[in-house]
C-alpha cells in the first residue's frame, strides 16, 4: 500500500529563516500532491496544490516542489515567521479529480522570535 | 466567507453508549468526506460521499459506524457502540470540482472531539 512519510515530527527554526519540509512517497506518483496546515484543535487549511507534471509551485512566502524521480515533495516557507507556528500536512491523491487523500502524519514546525 | 459546520465541538461519552456528530458542508458542495484523526496522525478518510450517494466507506468500520446522507446536504456520523480506541478528532470536509477556488481543494470543518471513558 501507499506511504507517505514527512521526515520529522517537529521543526524548530529561528524567525526570519526557511523552513523546509519534507515529504517522501512510495510506490507509484499520485496525480497531485496538497500541503496543508493545521492549527492544534481546528481543522486542516488548504494551503497549496502541485500536480504530477509541475515541479515547482509559489504562493507568496511559500513554495512547493515536486521530484517524481526522488519521490519527494518539498514545502518551503521563507522569512518565517512565529505565526507561520503549526503542523503542515502533506497529502497525495490518486485517481482523478475527486479520488481520496491520503495524509501524512505532520511536522510540527516551531518558529521562535 | 462559507465554512463547514460541525457540531458538537467536543463529546465525552462512556464506553458502549452511542455518538453522533453532524456535519453541514459548504453550500454547493457536492462531496462531503468524513475522516478520523487520532493525535499525532494525519487525518483518514472514513466515508465519501457525492450528492446523498456513498462513493467510498472502504475504511468505515461498518460494524459499528455509519454514515448518511440522506438528502445530499448535511450528514451524520454515527458510532455505535463506543469503544475506548473511538477517541480521535472526527473532521468532516467539503469539495466541489465546480468552487470559485481551486478544484480538488476540500474545506474542512472545525472537528468533533470524541473522548470514550
Amino acid at each position: 500500500s501507499q506511504k507517505i512519510e514527512q521526515n520529522s515530527e517537529a521543526l524548530n527554526i529561528q524567525e526570519g529563516k526557511t523552513a523546509t519540509l519534507t515529504c517522501n512517497y512510495t510506490n507509484y506518483s499520485p496525480a497531485y500532491l496538497q500541503w496543508y496546515r493545521q492549527d492544534p484543535g481546528r481543522g486542516p487549511v488548504f494551503l497549496l496544490l502541485i500536480r504530477e507534471n509541475e515541479k515547482e509551485k509559489r504562493k507568496e512566502r511559500l513554495k512547493v516542489t515536486f521530484d517524481t524521480t526522488l519521490k519527494q515533495s518539498l514545502f518551503h516557507i521563507t522569512a518565517s515567521q512565529p505565526a507561520d507556528s503549526a503542523t503542515y500536512l502533506c497529502a497525495l491523491r490518486y485517481g482523478g479529480s475527486q479520488g481520496n487523500l491520503i495524509f501524512g502524519k505532520g511536522t510540527k514546525l516551531s518558529v521562535k522570535p | 466567507e462559507a465554512e463547514v459546520a460541525q457540531s458538537p465541538r467536543y463529546k465525552i461519552t462512556e464506553k458502549s453508549q452511542a455518538v453522533a456528530f453532524w456535519c453541514d458542508p459548504i453550500s454547493g458542495h457536492a462531496t462531503l468526506y468524513w475522516y478520523r484523526q487520532i493525535l499525532g496522525q494525519g487525518p483518514e478518510l472514513l466515508v465519501q460521499f457525492q450528492d446523498e450517494s456513498v462513493v467510498d466507506d472502504s475504511q468505515l468500520p461498518k460494524d459499528r459506524f455509519s454514515a448518511e446522507r440522506l438528502k445530499g446536504v448535511d450528514s451524520t456520523l454515527k458510532i455505535q457502540p463506543a469503544e475506548l480506541g473511538d477517541s480521535a478528532m472526527y473532521l468532516c470536509a467539503s469539495s466541489s470540482p465546480h468552487a470559485g477556488g481551486l478544484d480538488n481543494e476540500q474545506f474542512f470543518g472545525p472537528g468533533t472531539r470524541l473522548t470514550v471513558l
